[in-house]
């Protein structure tokens, strides 16, 4: 079964800077989700990558795959308190979906 | 906001009772998947219904059953509980199964079984 590991498992970084948290993979990744969970509450997607080498933005969130489709990176630059929360990386899995252990961000104002 | 709707939002039960979980799916969408998630860790995929079958099964034991009804909506069954199945529980919806599909998450149900 495909397992994904995340780092670190938390981060407490000053507000406006910058951040990556890691996501890597057992197996090929065929479809990287990228979601964020406010503790206790449902997740919300950010962003899905496919293909090696795919990189996508959203705001000030920049999320991407590498080229051999094992690792997924998503990186905040200039952290605000709005992006606290807990980043998990999902991967697909037939009909389900896999997630990582997931990481806690703190944005310190 | 995802459209997809839970309730209720939270429950306290006792070991040995059994509890229903309900699920609206966002609009358009005929696949629902239920995931359960303890504190500290990642969802776990418990199953998932697409058109009113089950399409998948996660590691998890007969007492969590399930079903989706004609209009897609869903329930999550668990019978005789106990202390470990104390957890949220998450279902999301997507417009098809299989890979490729993003899935869209309500906002939970937490259960807690004394």
């Amino acid at each position: 079964s495909q397992e994904l590991e995340q780092s670190p498992q938390s981060l407490i970084v000053q507000e406006g800077k910058n951040l990556t948290i890691n996501c890597t993979s057992s197996k090929t990744l065929y479809g990287l989700y990228w979601y964020k969970q406010k503790y206790g509450e449902g997740l919300i997607f950010l962003m899905m990558l496919q293909k090696g080498g795919e990189e996508k933005s959203h705001e000030k969130i920049t999320a991407k795959l590498d080229e051999k489709k094992q690792q997924s990176s998503l990186h905040i630059t200039a952290s605000q308190p709005s992006h606290a929360g807990i980043y998990l990386c999902g991967a697909d899995n037939n009909n389900d979906m896999r997630f990582g252990a997931g990481t806690r961000l703190t944005v310190k104002p | 906001e995802t459209g997809v709707t839970q309730s209720p939002t939270h429950l306290i039960k006792t070991r040995g009772q059994q509890v229903t979980l309900r699920c609206s799916s966002q609009s358009g969408h005929n696949t629902v998947s239920w995931y359960q998630q303890a504190l500290g860790q990642g969802p776990q995929f418990i199953f998932q219904y697409y058109r009113e079958e089950e399409n998948g099964r996660g590691n998890f034991p007969p007492r969590f059953s399930g079903l989706q009804f004609p209009n897609y909506s869903s329930e999550l069954n668990v019978n005789a509980l106990e202390l470990d199945d104390s957890a949220l529980y998450l279902c999301a919806s997507s417009s098809g199964q299989g890979s490729g599909e993003t899935q869209y998450f309500g906002p939970g149900t937490r259960l807690l079984v004394l």
